[in-house]
């Protein structure tokens, strides 16, 4: 069985980091693209980032470029978000989500991230 | 960027209705886009991959279609449990968008 589980979110004050986790079990990790998608509190789903299977390729949405980084580690099939310099509208519910047939297919159950002070 | 626009933005139905919601993208997308059920307090699943291929398990009163930069997701018999926000994504330029959602509710 696919799962994802998130980890590292809470509440953080604006300007410092934090460190999203997802652990991902039941297929290959390395043979798939992932991402981050995030949700604030009552909107809609925001694209966040994404990685490609080995880790070489990446892209960001235009509101956490240069503040974001994802990675991962395939040895510990564990997928990463560095969230840098972080503001009160980046609170939001993260998920990660694993890209099958274009877009994602397994999601996790998410991880609250509060910026605030 | 490419952006989608969902219409409607709300809209209220029966059991048994037919519904059609629409989802147009502002340069062509190809059949890069994916529609997906989000209720209260889950994460989202996808329906629709592909523009029009239906996701193992997704009842066959869900359809999705079109290409370039219209697209539609139907549910041709509606439900109880179908009450959702549904959510159109584009998959064929980066960054990826979604939709901001259509609200569907029962009368």
């Amino acid at each position: 069985e696919v799962q994802l589980v998130e980890s590292g979110g809470g509440l953080v004050q604006p300007g410092r980091s934090l460190k999203l986790s997802c652990a991902a079990s039941g297929f290959t990790f390395s043979d798939y693209n992932m991402a981050w998608v995030r949700q604030a509190p009552t909107k809609g789903l925001e694209w966040v980032a994404s990685i490609s299977y080995g880790g070489s390729n990446t892209h960001y949405g235009d509101s956490v470029k240069g503040r974001f980084t994802i990675s991962r580690d395939n040895a510990k099939s564990t997928l990463y978000l560095q969230m840098d310099s972080l503001r009160s509208e980046d609170t939001a519910t993260y998920y990660c989500a694993r890209r099958d047939d274009g877009t994602y297919y397994y999601w996790g159950q998410g991880t609250l991230v509060t910026v605030s002070s | 960027n490419t952006v989608m626009t969902q219409s409607p933005t709300s809209m209220f139905t029966s059991v048994g209705d037919r519904v059609t919601m629409s989802c147009k993208a502002s340069q062509n997308v190809g059949i890069n886009v994916g529609w997906y059920q989000q209720k209260t307090g889950q994460s989202p699943k996808r329906l629709i991959y592909w523009a029009s291929n239906r996701d193992t398990g997704v009842p066959d009163r869900f359809t999705g279609s079109g290409s370039g930069t219209d697209f539609t997701l139907t549910i041709s018999n509606m439900q109880a449990e179908d009450p959702a926000i549904y959510y159109c994504l584009q998959h064929n330029s980066y960054p990826l968008t979604f939709g901001s959602g259509t609200k569907l509710e029962i009368k």
